[in-house]
């Protein structure tokens, strides 16, 4: 059974440009969410998109946005980049409508560098 | 707004050192408490989940303990492949968003 599958892997992106990140899901799963990781704030919750509806946000900026399309892939796009978005990006899978209720797939995450 | 604090930072044991990892929370109402393991250049991989005082769980060498304030994660005779950074998480009713604390990095020296 495939798992959760994060593309691209590594990144690099100068300040003002956007980046668009994609995940797609363990087969059957309909729940998708985002996080990012940073070493002094550890895991902080971006989104969840459940059935192409995004069901929570997290307290990130506009900059910060996402989609997820009718066969549950999921895409996170971040504009006008600044240095401090450099960070892991993780996506996780779950079966449940509310993904951080249970238990989460994650993916090996997109390593965003911006300069 | 849901805290999750993780202790300590790092921690290092000769193989066979048994210890502890705490975990101590501020929720309005607990749902789940999760741990999950995470290995260098990978996502986190779900270990337990706990959703009540004084529940228990067991896997292998690691066992999670859980009370109104904070869980634990207790590792017996650990091995050098236990390695990895331990992530505590919460979830309440109120708000449906994973909390995650900023974890400790165990390190089992040969």
């Amino acid at each position: 059974k495939a798992g959760v599958t994060q593309t691209p892997r590594y990144l690099i992106k100068t300040r003002g440009q956007q980046v668009t990140l994609s995940c797609s899901p363990i087969s059957g799963h309909r729940s998708v969410s985002w996080y990012q990781q940073t070493p002094g704030q550890g895991l902080q919750f971006l989104f969840e998109y459940f059935s192409e509806t995004q069901r929570n946000k997290g307290n990130f900026p506009g900059r910060f946005s996402g989609r997820q399309f009718s066969n549950s892939r999921s895409e996170m796009n971040v504009s006008t980049l600044e240095l401090g978005d450099s960070a892991l990006y993780l996506c996780a899978s779950s079966l449940a409508q509310v993904s951080g209720a249970n238990v989460l797939t994650f993916g090996a995450g997109s390593r965003l560098t911006v300069l | 707004e849901d805290q999750v604090t993780q202790s300590p930072e790092a921690l290092r044991l000769q193989e066979g050192e048994s210890s502890s990892l705490n975990c101590s929370y501020t929720v309005s109402g607990l749902r789940g408490l999760f741990w999950y393991r995470q290995d260098p250049g990978k996502g986190p991989e779900f270990l337990f989940t706990l959703y009540s005082a004084g529940e228990e769980k067991e896997k292998e060498r690691l066992k999670a303990t859980l009370t109104k304030k904070e869980s634990f994660l207790h590792i017996t005779a650990p091995k050098p492949e236990d390695s990895a950074t331990y992530l505590c998480a919460v979830i309440d009713f109120g708000n449906e968003k994973l909390t995650f604390g900023t974890g400790t990095r165990l390190t089992i020296i040969p």
